[in-house]
């Protein structure tokens, strides 16, 4: 069965303290993993799609990596405007289907 | 500009009543979903349709019914034998190679 965790599930950072949030999935023929960011009472917005192992891709202060096993996003100097709740999804090489993590509920302090 | 329009935003039901969320893309995709998202939960996938007049069962799709009639809509009804139906429930259509487009949600609450 296809799963998807995510780690920690709330983290809270000082405004410009770097960090990592972690994505490990199992899953059977990976078509592509997905990085969203959630407001709250919003839906999610697309933020990257990662392929391969070793592939990686940034956006600002965002920057997303795909290993085997897991994918990090890391989040470099962050204000307090990328507090959000980011989710993580896979995309398996057999459906259309995506499964989706949990999430990480980042709250950066000015 | 393309998207994804649901409606309303919030919706309060009644105890044995059956609900209709709206859910309207012009972005050309023949994929459509429909998800609950619970607090401290994933996306949980309700039903899903690939093409026009076909939709399939997702992970939790007891108590819900849909309809594909158009490509551009996608209705999800909430029936009264879902006894929990307070849940924020998003729609989303896909496009193969960019993923997912969401949109801005429908809040249910039980009254």
């Amino acid at each position: 069965e296809d799963q998807v965790t995510q780690s920690p599930e709330a983290l809270r950072l000082q405004e410009g303290e770097s960090s990592s949030l972690n994505c490990s999935y199992t899953v059977s023929g990976l078509r592509g993993l997905f990085w969203y960011r959630q407001d709250p009472g919003k839906g999610p917005e697309f933020l990257f799609t990662l392929y391969s192992a070793g592939e990686e891709k940034e956006k600002e202060r965002l920057k997303a990596t795909l290993t085997k096993k897991e994918s990090f996003l890391h989040i470099t100097a962050p204000k307090p405007e990328d507090s959000a709740t980011y989710l993580c999804a896979v995309q398996a090489g057999n459906g259309q289907n995506f499964v989706f993590g949990p999430g990480t509920r980042l709250s950066v302090l000015p | 500009d393309g998207g994804i329009t649901q409606s309303p935003k919030y919706l309060f039901r009644k105890e044995g009543q059956n609900v209709t969320l709206s859910c309207e893309q012009n972005l050309n995709h023949d994929a459509m979903y429909w998800y609950r998202q619970d607090p401290g939960q994933g996306l949980r996938l309700i039903y899903y349709s690939q093409i026009v007049n076909d939709f399939q069962k997702g992970d939790i799709a007891e108590g819900y019914s849909v309809s594909r009639e158009k490509k551009e809509s996608f209705p999800l009804t909430v029936t009264s034998a879902q006894k929990n139906p307070t849940a924020f429930y998003l729609c989303a259509s896909s496009h193969p190679d960019y993923g997912y487009t969401f949109g801005s949600g429908t809040r249910l609450t039980v009254v």
